[in-house]
């Protein structure tokens, strides 16, 4: 079944410590994008890309990196410099052409806490 | 600028009864319109859009949304409740004219259905 799948379910990190959370889609869909969720606060864009090799700085971009190398995957790295990476992060896709009718398809998250 | 508006934290409702989510919200031009559910941890769910055409849009699960273009309103609305369609739910936005901005998302409104 095609889908979108985020790597891992729970991950903590020490303080100072760079994590990557994955994110891969057999969609084959030309955008990917990647959401903060915190409480009360929705839904916050952090990164998205729209074609390899390129991507956009969301609301929130300070503190995150992403890389595109890949159609299929769209990788975050949340580094030292993010401060309070503590989070539920969700991975998002969608074509660019043709029927969108589902607006963006939803990976199942990671949760992100800091021990 | 896009923006939704979710006015509501939290909905509660009787089961069997009526109930709708409310959501407002702002773009140049005609707008993309997408109500999505959360349920705990894990990632959103397409249940219904609006592009053009009938101002009442059915969707999953026995939902329906009204847009209303001079209220820029866009409610959900299920005719009677369940308590499994207790989550949390988000409408979400983009300017139809805008190219492939990212879609905007509310904050979410927790729908509690009492038995």
């Amino acid at each position: 079944d095609g889908g979108i799948t985020q790597s891992p379910k729970y991950l903590f990190r020490k303080e100072g410590q760079n994590v990557t959370l994955s994110c891969e889609q057999n969609l084959n869909h030309d955008a990917m994008y990647w959401y903060r969720q915190d409480p009360g606060q929705g839904l916050r864009l952090i990164y998205y890309s729209q074609i390899v090799n390129d991507f956009q700085k969301g609301d929130i971009a300070e503190g995150y990196s992403v890389s595109r190398e890949k159609k299929e995957s769209f990788p975050l790295t949340v580094t030292s410099a993010q401060k309070n990476p503590t989070a539920f992060y969700l991975c998002a896709s969608t074509p660019l052409t043709g029927p969108r009718d589902y607006g963006y398809t939803f990976g199942s998250g990671t949760r992100l806490t800091v021990v | 600028a896009q923006s939704v508006a979710q006015p509501e934290d939290q909905v509660n409702v009787a089961e069997g009864n009526p109930l709708t989510v409310k959501c407002t919200y702002s773009v140049s031009g005609n707008p993309y319109l997408f109500w999505y559910v959360q349920y705990p941890n894990r990632g959103l769910q397409f249940l219904l859009k609006y592009i053009t055409g009938d101002n009442l849009v059915k969707g999953s699960y026995g939902f329906e949304a009204e847009f209303n273009k001079s209220q820029t309103s866009f409610h959900l609305k299920k005719p009677s409740a369940l308590v499994s369609d207790s989550a949390l739910y988000f409408c979400a936005v983009r300017a139809l004219n805008s190219g492939n901005t990212p879609l905007v998302f509310g904050k979410g409104t927790r729908l509690s259905v009492i038995a």
